[in-house]
C-alpha cells in the first residue's frame, strides 16, 4: 500500500524558510509528478509546486520566486522549500502524488491527485 | 475566468439528490477531478476525468461537465457525505493547476 509520510518544523518565524520532507513508500516513484499543495486555515487549496523523478519542475507563478522542489529518488523523497516566510504562509502543507487521465480518444485531458499525505500544520507567527 | 468558482454553501435532506457545480474557462479544455474533505483530514479523491471513480469511493458519487462547469452529483445523500468539496483542473494556458475555493455540503 502506497504512504506518503511528511515531516518539517511546524513553526516559523517571519522571514525564515519552510522546509518540509515528503517519503514516498510502497510505489513505483519514478511513474509520476510529485506535488505540494497548501490550505490556510479556513480556506481552499492552492497548488504549490510539482517534480517529476529527473527533477523537472513547475510551479505556482504567484509562490515561484520563493519556492525550491527537489526529489531525490535512492530515497525515493521530495522536498519544499519555501523562503521569506510570512504569517500569510500559514497553512496545512499537503504532499501528493499526481495521475494522468486520457480520455476515450486517448488524449491527456485531466490530472488527479489521487495520494495524499496527512499534511503539516505550518504556522508562522513571532 | 481563469479560476474556478463555486458555491460557499449548499445542504440537502438525507436521502436526497445534491449537486455541487464548479465553474471555469478552463474546464472547457480539460476534465475536473473531485475531493471530499472532512474537518481535520486530508483531502480524498471522490471522482478524476469524464466521471470516474476510484476504487472504495460509493457509486452515489458521480460527475459530469458541459461547456465551462463541472458538476459532482451525490445521489441518496448519507450523513457521512457531509464535508467540504473541492474542484481541480489544469489551467487552461498551460499553467498547472487550480482548486475551487470548496463548497460545504450539509445532511439535514
Amino acid at each position: 500500500q502506497v504512504q506518503l509520510q511528511q515531516w518539517g518544523a511546524g513553526l516559523l518565524k517571519p522571514s525564515e524558510t519552510l522546509s518540509l520532507t515528503c517519503a514516498v513508500s510502497g510505489d513505483s516513484f519514478s511513474y509520476y509528478f510529485w506535488s505540494w499543495i497548501r490550505q490556510p486555515p479556513g480556506k481552499g487549496l492552492e497548488w504549490i509546486v510539482e517534480i517529476n523523478h529527473s527533477g523537472s519542475t513547475n510551479y505556482n507563478p504567484s509562490l515561484q520566486r520563493r519556492v525550491t522542489m527537489s526529489i531525490d529518488t535512492s530515497k525515493t523523497q521530495f522536498s519544499l522549500n519555501l523562503s521569506s516566510v510570512t504569517a500569510a504562509d500559514t497553512a496545512v502543507y499537503y504532499c501528493a502524488r499526481i495521475r494522468d487521465y486520457y480520455d476515450t480518444s486517448g488524449e491527456n485531458t485531466a490530472w488527479y491527485f489521487d495520494l495524499w499525505s496527512r499534511g503539516t500544520l505550518v504556522t508562522v507567527s513571532s | 475566468s481563469s479560476e474556478l468558482t463555486q458555491d460557499p454553501a449548499v445542504s440537502v435532506a438525507l436521502g436526497q439528490t445534491v449537486r455541487i457545480t464548479c465553474q471555469g474557462d478552463s474546464l472547457r479544455t480539460y476534465y475536473s477531478s473531485w475531493y471530499q474533505q472532512k474537518p481535520g483530514q486530508a483531502p480524498l479523491l471522490v471522482i478524476y476525468g469524464e466521471n470516474n471513480r476510484p476504487s472504495g469511493i460509493p457509486d452515489r458519487f458521480s460527475g459530469s461537465s458541459a461547456g465551462d462547469t463541472t458538476t459532482l452529483t451525490i445521489t441518496g445523500a448519507q450523513a457521512e457525505d457531509e464535508a467540504d468539496y473541492h474542484c481541480h483542473t489544469r489551467h487552461s494556458s498551460g499553467r498547472p493547476y487550480l482548486f475551487g475555493a470548496g463548497t460545504k455540503v450539509t445532511v439535514l
